[in-house]
């Protein structure tokens, strides 16, 4: 299995609340991703990374914010929490570009 | 921006037929395109690749899927389907930016039941 882990792997929060999520690494991979999954919506990228500093937004970046000091950290930031938040989320790595991606095993977030 | 539809959010198909699960894409370029499964409760896992190579790719566990750029499509086939098979599976579009930034879009997925 590929070394990636995240961090909580289950979190209920309130609205209003921040909360960040934790993707980590062992494998030294250049391409980090944050996605959320919803039924209905398959999923959604959030934001990613190509490299240390280096970010940019998917298609669902409103209200989360993300930070990668680090290779084998990329950290995702709900500054203030909200019910349309309530989701899994998934952090994924690949080495290369069109190279395998691999997926976190998921951090279910709920926001009462 | 590229972007990616599967046709029909359930398939329902009996143990030991034909499964076929469809893709199209949107691209102004030659994609890299991919078929990602997904059990109940885990992460996904990749079943297949198309890197411009061979047009008709093979994957892991019985899948297949053929590369058509006139029809921008990259359907999902096994010829026979078992119990195990039953999964959610996503179809998926390496979007390349400038600057070596690199991304890869996904569909709304196909769940597959598989009927005994």
């Amino acid at each position: 299995d590929a070394g990636i882990t995240q961090s909580p792997r289950h979190k209920v929060t309130e609205t209003g609340t921040p909360v960040t999520l934790r993707c980590h690494q062992t494998e030294n991979h250049r391409y980090m991703y944050w996605y959320r999954q919803d039924p209905g919506h398959g999923l959604r990228l959030i934001h990613y990374s190509y490299g240390v500093k280096d970010t940019d937004k998917g298609e669902v970046s409103d209200g989360y914010s993300v930070s990668r000091s680090k290779t084998e950290d990329f950290l995702l930031t709900l500054e203030s929490a909200t019910s349309s938040q309530t989701s899994v989320y998934f952090c994924a790595i690949r080495d290369r570009v069109a190279g395998e991606l691999f997926f976190g095993e998921g951090s279910r977030l709920t926001v009462l | 921006a590229q972007s990616v539809t599967q046709l029909g959010s359930h398939v329902s198909v009996s143990e030991g037929a034909l499964v076929l699960l469809r893709c199209n894409y949107s691209s102004s370029v030659p994609p890299y395109l991919f078929w990602y499964v997904q059990y109940p409760n885990q992460g996904l896992q990749l079943l297949l690749k198309y890197t411009s190579a061979a047009t008709l790719v093979k994957g892991i566990n019985g899948f297949e899927a053929e590369f058509k750029k006139s029809e921008t499509s990259f359907h999902l086939t096994k010829p026979s389907a078992h119990m195990s098979d039953a999964a959610e599976y996503f179809c998926a579009v390496s979007d390349l930016r400038q600057g070596g930034s690199e991304k890869l879009v996904f569909g709304k997925g196909t769940k597959l039941t598989v009927n005994p």
